[in-house]
């Protein structure tokens, strides 16, 4: 069975500065791994997606991961944080076949300016 | 604008009533899923429907009682839930059960009292 864990529940980082939120799976076979983000009160928004290919993944509102199966990590980052991208991220990882997406508990972001 | 609408978005309801959360899907999809979402917990799976058939229930207890009519709409039907049950129910939809990509809604913040 597939898992995941995002070491960070919490992270604050200034208005510019570069952000990496960390998440780490386990699965046996190649997975498919995504990036959710929620704000208070509200649904999950899909960020980005890997499925296969390119391991460097492009993403809305300037996010990127990187997938490196060596680590079993998949990773987000964007170069500038602007304020409005306080909320809660979260990594998840589903199985190649089959419909159950596993959720990491998820990393509360805070910008400071 | 995520294609996926619930109602309603705030619920309060003491242990003895009887109440549904409805979803709604606007993207064609055929699967769609029942999260609950405590808070410093992982989101946890509930239900899965597959072309309107339930094709997973996660130990869900008995007072939760989901009901797919259509593949555009899902319900949970609630009754003498506890409080510990207090949570915002999220509701997804995906393409198909073997495709992992899902779409949120914006949730039903729940309260038991």
């Amino acid at each position: 069975a597939q898992s995941v864990t995002q070491p960070d529940i919490h992270i604050t980082v200034s208005e510019g500065a570069s952000l990496e939120l960390r998440c780490n799976y386990s699965y046996g076979a190649t997975p498919y791994l995504f990036w959710y983000v929620q704000s208070p009160g509200q649904g999950l928004q899909l960020l980005l997606k890997y499925f296969s290919g390119d391991t460097l993944v492009q993403g809305i509102k300037g996010f990127e991961a990187e997938f490196k199966r060596s680590q079993s990590s998949f990773n987000l980052r964007k170069p500038s944080v602007h304020w409005s991208d306080a909320a809660e991220y979260f990594c998840a990882v589903g199985a190649e076949y089959g419909n159950k997406l596993v959720f990491g508990a998820g990393t509360i972001l805070r910008v400071k300016s | 604008e995520t294609g996926v609408t619930q109602t309603p978005r705030h619920l309060v309801m003491g242990m003895t009533n009887k109440k549904s959360l409805k979803c709604e899907q606007h993207l064609g999809h055929n699967a769609m899923y029942w999260y609950k979402q405590s808070a410093k917990k992982p989101l946890e799976l509930m239900f899965v429907y597959n072309f309107k058939e339930q094709t997973e229930n996660n130990s869900v207890p008995s007072r939760f009682s989901p009901e797919c009519p259509n593949s555009s709409h899902l319900f949970l039907h609630l009754h003498t839930l506890q409080p510990e049950d207090s949570a915002l129910y999220l509701c997804a939809s995906s393409q198909n059960a073997g495709y992992n990509e899902q779409f949120f809604g914006p949730g039903t913040r729940l309260t038991v009292l």
